[in-house]
Parts: structure tokens; sequence; C-alpha cells
């Protein structure tokens, strides 16, 4: 079945730690994006990639960082998490020749940071 | 003031019942209008989009754009439980590098038997 898979599904983990959130996608889609959802914050950006080989910051990229070796894949990675990164992480992808940005996510990641 | 708002309810129906869900924006550069359903622990899914102003029908949802007012709504026709979930407007420029959507908080619906 087409769509975005993402691992794991979730996660606790302690503060300190390192943690890489991992996203595949097998709709060749060229944009890839990762977002946090939080209780009255609703979705926000953090990441997105827009080609393999290049990323860009969202409205939140402190403390995470973001690869695209390839056109599939699109790890997030908490380098040392705390716990204000308590939160259900979605990663999407969207096609970028449709003129618009129709986006799909993924099932989403939970993460709680003790 | 945040650029695009959205009651977040619960808004509570019950079943058969006409629900109106909104938005209101204010970046007049905004051209396309999308709306996404998120059932409990699952991502959002597309519902429907619509560009610049107009109506747009699919079976029972019918969304509307009023650029002049800043408003968008989302209308469901005989409400069924399994439209419970939570609505998420989310709107963009065109398309290109670095255009990217803007989520409102979303609309949690209950729709009851």
């Amino acid at each position: 079945i087409a769509g975005i898979t993402q691992a794991p599904t979730s996660q606790i983990l302690a503060a300190g730690r390192r943690m890489t959130l991992r996203c595949t996608q097998d709709m060749r889609h060229n944009a890839m994006y990762w977002y946090r959802q939080d209780l009255g914050l609703g979705l926000r950006l953090i990441h997105y990639s827009n080609t393999a080989g290049t990323t860009g910051k969202g409205e939140v990229p402190d403390g995470y960082s973001v690869s695209r070796a390839n056109t599939d894949d699109f790890p997030l990675t908490l380098a040392s998490a705390v716990p204000s990164q308590t939160s259900v992480y979605f990663c999407a992808s969207s096609p970028t020749d449709r003129g618009v940005n129709v986006l799909t996510f993924g099932a989403g990641s939970r993460l709680t940071v003790l | 003031q945040k650029e695009v708002e959205q009651d977040p309810g619960p808004l509570s129906v019950p079943e058969g019942a006409i629900v109106s869900l909104n938005c209101t924006y204010s970046n007049s550069a905004f051209q396309y209008f999308m709306w996404y359903r998120q059932y409990s622990r699952k991502g959002p899914e597309l519902l429907m989009y619509t560009y610049s102003s107009g109506n747009k029908e699919d079976g029972r949802f019918t969304a509307q754009v009023d650029k002049s007012s800043k408003y968008i709504s989302l209308f469901i026709r005989d409400s069924q439980p399994s439209d419970s979930a939570t609505y998420l407007c989310a709107m963009s420029p065109v398309y290109n590098a670095g255009n990217m959507l803007t989520f409102g908080g979303g609309t949690r619906l209950m729709v009851k038997p």
C-alpha cells in the first residue's frame, strides 16, 4: 500500500538521550516534512525538504535536525531530548508538480521525554 | 493573532445533523484551501481542497471559500458517527519552494447516534 511509514509508533525516552524518528515514503514525492502536534497548538512545521539533498527550517526547528540523502527517507533526529519535545510527530510528503501543496501524512510517532 | 483561526470545539451533534466547520484567516495571499480529517491517534488525511473562492462538493461534504471575508467552511450533510474526528483547515499560496501549508488548530467533532 502506497504511503508513509513512520517508526517507532511510540517511544519513552530519558532526557538527554539521542533519538531518531524514521520516515519512509514510496510515492516518489519530492517534498517531505516533519510536524509536531501538541494540544492547543495544532500542527507546527519542524523541518522540510523540497527535494533530495536539500533541507530547510520550519517554525520550530530548535533541537531537531534532518537529512535527506535520497527521495524516500527523511529521518528526524533529536540530539539531546528534553521534556518539551514530548509530542506526537508526523512525517508528511507531497508532490511538487501540481501547483498545490497536498500533503500525505504518516500515522505518527508518539514520543514521551522524561 | 494566529494566521489561521479555528474554533477548537468540541462540537457535539446528533446523527443526521448538518455540521458547519469554519476557519478564518488573515493572509490574503492564500489561494488553496484544504480540509483534513484526523481520527484519534491517526495522521491527518486530506478530505478535499479548493482553489480561490467558490464551492466544491464531494458526496456529503461541501467546501466553501469566501475570500472577500477571509472565511472558509466545511459542511457535512447527514452526519454519521463515523464522521467523529478532528477537522483541520489548511491553506497556502500557489505552490513554490518555500510556501508551506498553514494549519488551523482543528475542531473536534462528535456525532452521537
